[in-house]
């Protein structure tokens, strides 16, 4: 079975500041990768995937991250923070054995950017 | 090219009813996977459907259904409503023949259980 921690439930970080958003996955087989950003009350937007290959994923938004398969993490960065990256962010797992489209979620990561 | 569209947005229904909610996947999308959301539990997987069958299912009980027509639209119907079902309901749409795609997602159906 798969599963996903992220490690921060809320963030607080002044504008223009970095910040990292953790996420740790738990997997017995080869996975995929996600981080998804949902602004209120709207649906899930995707922000980047790992899927193979080089383990830095760049995303939309400014947004990256690193796969480490040797600390099974997926860490989320950006390096200067806008107001309106304040939203929810979501990491997920999915694997081809447990069928790629069925993501598992971790429990999300309130960021909250302060002027 | 239009996104996924859930219909309806917002609903009200009381204990003991049912309920059908509507997703229309983007248009070529032939996958179309639903999520519930809930303060309590989070994201979590109901199904997929891929050409009108049913792909993969999470672990929710059988008063959770759904179905897939040829035109690829898609709706999931809970029967016999309990309060813990209040939730965002969203749909994902992807063309469904690879890893490698995105999963597009709508901007759900919110669903209060009285």
């Amino acid at each position: 079975a798969q599963s996903v921690t992220q490690l921060d439930s809320q963030v607080p970080v002044f504008e223009e500041a970095p910040v990292e958003l953790r996420c740790n996955y738990s997997s017995s087989v080869s996975v995929y990768l996600f981080w998804y950003v949902q602004y209120p009350n709207q649906g899930l937007q995707l922000l980047l995937k790992y899927l193979s290959g080089s383990t830095l994923v760049k995303g939309i938004n400014g947004f990256e991250a690193e796969f480490n398969k040797s600390q099974t993490s997926f860490h989320l960065r950006k390096p200067s923070v806008h107001i309106s990256d304040t939203a929810e962010y979501f990491c997920a797992v999915s694997s081809l054995s447990g069928g790629y489209n069925k993501l598992i979620f971790g429990a999300g990561t309130r960021l909250a950017v302060h002027p | 090219k239009a996104g996924v569209t859930q219909t309806p947005r917002y609903l009200i229904k009381t204990r003991g009813q049912q309920v059908t909610l509507s997703c229309s996947p983007i248009s070529g999308h032939r996958s179309v996977s639903w999520y519930q959301q809930t303060p309590g539990q989070g994201l979590q997987f109901l199904f997929e459907y891929f050409s009108e069958t049913q792909r993969n299912k999470g672990n929710f009980p059988g008063r959770f259904s759904g179905r897939q027509f040829s035109n690829s639209r898609s709706e999931m119907n809970v029967s016999t409503l309990e309060l813990g079902d209040s939730a965002l309901y969203l749909c994902a749409s992807s063309a469904g023949t690879g890893a490698a795609e995105t999963q597009y997602f709508g901007p759900g159906t919110r669903l209060l259980v009285l």
